[in-house]
């Protein structure tokens, strides 16, 4: 069971390079996200999709674009490299939001350094 | 603006022991509260994942309980395995129901 795959798992980009983060889901999840972890802290939400053709923003979208043309993909561009950009991106999906009782299911993360 | 707490930050026990990670979150208006795992270099494990209507849910060796009304959540593990050292997270859905709020965990060791 593949679940959520993200690509690649380890990248380092020098400063105002660009980049895509690739992240793909095979249980037919309509809603997709992507989040990124800082060291010690919890998960901050960076895009959402509730489907294909559908993204809104999360608590902390600057600096990042996301496109939904599939159910199944869900990548997320970085378009000019900061150092604030380092950090540890998850990708998860689920049936539906917090109104249903599905939960999300996380990929393992893409661990993204600037420099 | 909804935040969530989760004390203590850090917790090491023997094996065997019974414990009792805390979360707690400011605005009750939620629709589900997770419980996670998450293995160092790894992805989130859901764990267990209560309602807004329910009050505990249970798997195995762990009850994770909610009180919306107080706006805090317990997770309880029976007699600790060395295999259940990770941190634990938990995450509280948006009002919008569109995503979650996330605490910034529990690291928890067992010792053999």
């Amino acid at each position: 069971n593949a679940g959520v795959t993200q690509t690649p798992k380890f990248r380092i980009l020098k400063i105002g390079q660009s980049m895509t983060l690739q992240c793909a889901q095979d249980m037919n999840h309509n809603y997709m996200y992507w989040y990124r972890q800082d060291p010690g802290m919890g998960l901050k939400l960076i895009y959402y999709s509730v489907g294909a053709g559908i993204t809104d923003k999360g608590e902390v979208p600057n600096g990042y674009n996301v496109s939904r043309s599939t159910t199944e993909d869900f990548p997320l561009r970085l378009e000019l490299a900061a150092p604030s950009q380092t950090s540890v991106y998850f990708c998860a999906s689920s049936y539906a939001t917090g109104f249903s009782n599905q939960p999300q299911h996380f990929g393992d993360g893409t661990r993204l350094s600037i420099l | 603006k909804q935040e969530v707490t989760q004390i203590p930050a850090a917790l090491s026990v023997p094996e065997g022991e019974n414990l009792v990670l805390n979360c707690s979150f400011t605005d009750s208006a939620i629709y589900n509260l997770q419980w996670f795992r998450q293995d160092p270099g790894k992805g989130l494990t859901s764990l267990l994942l209560i309602q807004s209507s329910q009050r505990e849910q249970t798997s195995g060796r762990l009850n994770a309980s909610l009180d919306k009304s107080s706006g805090r959540s317990t997770l309880y593990i029976a007699a600790s395995q060395p295999g259940d050292s990770a941190t634990y997270l938990c995450a509280v859905s948006n009002q919008a129901g569109t995503a979650l709020i996330f605490g910034k965990g529990t690291t928890l060791s067992v010792s053999s």
